[in-house]
């Protein structure tokens, strides 16, 4: 299964943009790449996904490199409530779990007012 | 749409006890996941139901069992409860089963978790 590194924590000055990074150099060629972000003690939150082109969504935007062993999660203009665990997944195929997620640690990124 | 429905929101158990925990999915959702989060192991998947069967187990002991409704409704069950056991358990559910093409696209939304405190 592809594995991802995230950064364990990010400050981001509200209003400002939040870059959030996700290294998964082992990932295969039908694998999309998930974010979900978690809001203390509320469930996982569902934000994008993609292949390997760059995505747009009403909350974010996904920014995959060519070679698919990076991508980035933009949050343009941050705000307080933005601040949450950010989880970057790729989605095995194969494995004793099937097609599920599997979760890192994440990105804990704190909006500073 | 009604999002992901989990009940009850929070228990208290004693050790010993069990406890049976509910979770409704979206409509038109036929995949329930459920997953342990503990400060310690983070997000753990324990099991996932499709077509009222299970097809998918994480690593977790024989104490922690589920099933799926006909109309795609879930429980899971602890038994024989211990300490270690206090954690936010998660459902989530999703349109399509494993085993298809359309998984790798198909999302998976959570409820807002039943906290669960193990005395």
């Amino acid at each position: 299964d592809a594995k991802t590194t995230q950064p364990p924590s990010m400050d981001c000055a509200e209003g400002r943009a939040a870059n959030l990074p996700c290294n998964h150099s082992t990932i295969s060629g039908n694998e999309y790449v998930y974010w979900y972000r978690q809001i203390h003690s509320q469930g996982p939150q569902y934000i994008i996904h993609g292949l390997k082109n760059n995505e747009t969504n009403e909350m974010a935007s996904l920014i995959i490199t060519e070679d698919r062993k990076s991508s980035t999660l933009i949050l343009p203009h941050a705000t307080l409530r933005d601040t949450a665990v950010y989880y970057c997944i790729v989605r095995s195929s194969r494995g004793n779990y099937g097609q599920n997620f599997v979760f890192g640690p994440g990105t804990r990124l704190s909006v500073l007012p | 749409k009604a999002g992901v429905t989990q009940t009850p929101r929070y228990l208290i158990k004693t050790r010993g006890q069990q406890v049976t925990l509910s979770c409704s999915p979206i409509s038109g959702h036929r995949s329930v996941s459920w997953y342990q989060q503990t400060p310690g192991q983070g997000l753990q998947f324990l099991f996932e139901y499709f077509s009222e069967t299970q097809r998918n187990k994480g690593n977790f002991p024989g104490r922690f069992s589920g099933r799926q409704f006909s109309n795609s409704r879930s429980e899971m069950n602890v038994s024989t409860l211990e300490l270690g056991d206090s954690a936010l358990y998660l459902c989530a559910s999703s349109l399509v089963g494993p085993g298809t093409a359309q998984r790798r696209t198909d999302t998976q939304y959570f409820g807002p978790g039943t906290r669960l405190t193990v005395l």
